[in-house]
């Protein structure tokens, strides 16, 4: 079994529906979160970052973290065509780890 | 300041060559990391160096890869002997190591496409 756990997909939503995309772990140790956009044939570029529990919220952008179960979610509001990519979560342990852990990513399809 | 830089951005080559990569971080970040990707899958650790150290490799990284980082700025990754399963995405990342600042949080470069025929 993987350390991180990410819903495959692929995921389709109407042009201003919110959409929702989770992952989960396994692993006790990670403390920082990231969720990073990757479109087709490119390097993924880091959304947003969260340590430990807890919300933060950027423009349409709101990732949520709950330690307690292990689970972590990226929600877009008013989602967009250019919002049409594959998102990917990671996670790290303590500052000297270094590595970060993957889920194999949610690709989403927004359609105009 | 650019971002992460690789080169080349597409190699293909036959099984049993050599191939090198490179990757210039972002200035002033002292961690650099290697990932490797295969499509539908997400980035797999492969190694990272702190300034020029190379503080840990993973399992995947077999005797055929080699990575270094010799002044603490650019790096090179290099596979010899390729092998058709080693076509795959080789991504680069930085960061910014120091003290209370560590949030290890890893900046990508466009990543290398490898292509072993």
């Amino acid at each position: 079994q993987k350390e991180v756990e990410q819903d495959p997909g692929p995921l389709s939503v109407p042009e201003g529906a919110i959409v929702s995309l989770n992952c989960t772990y396994s692993n006790s140790a990670f403390q920082y979160f990231m969720w990073y956009r990757q479109y087709s044939r490119k390097g993924p570029e880091l959304l947003m970052y969260t340590y430990s529990s807890g919300n933060k919220e950027d423009g349409r952008f709101t990732a949520q973290v709950d330690k307690s179960s292990k689970y972590i979610s990226l929600f877009i509001r008013d989602s967009q065509p250019s919002d049409s990519a594959t998102y990917l979560c990671a996670m790290s342990a303590n500052t000297n780890a270094g590595k970060s852990t993957f889920g194999d990513g949610t690709t989403l399809t927004v359609k105009p | 300041d650019t971002g992460v830089s690789q080169n080349p951005r597409h190699k293909i080559t036959k099984r049993g060559q050599n191939v090198t990569f490179r990757c210039d971080p972002i200035s002033e970040h002292n961690r650099l990391y290697w990932y490797r990707q295969t499509l539908g899958q997400g980035p797999e650790f492969l190694t990272y160096f702190q300034n020029e150290a190379q503080l840990e490799k993973s399992r995947l990284l077999s005797d055929r890869f080699s990575a270094e980082r010799p002044k603490g700025s650019f790096s090179t990754l290099e596979i010899q002997r390729t092998e058709q399963g080693d076509s795959a995405m080789y991504l680069c990342a930085s960061s910014l190591a120091w003290g209370a600042l560590d949030k290890n949080i890893q900046y990508f470069g466009a990543g290398t496409r490898l292509s072993v025929l």
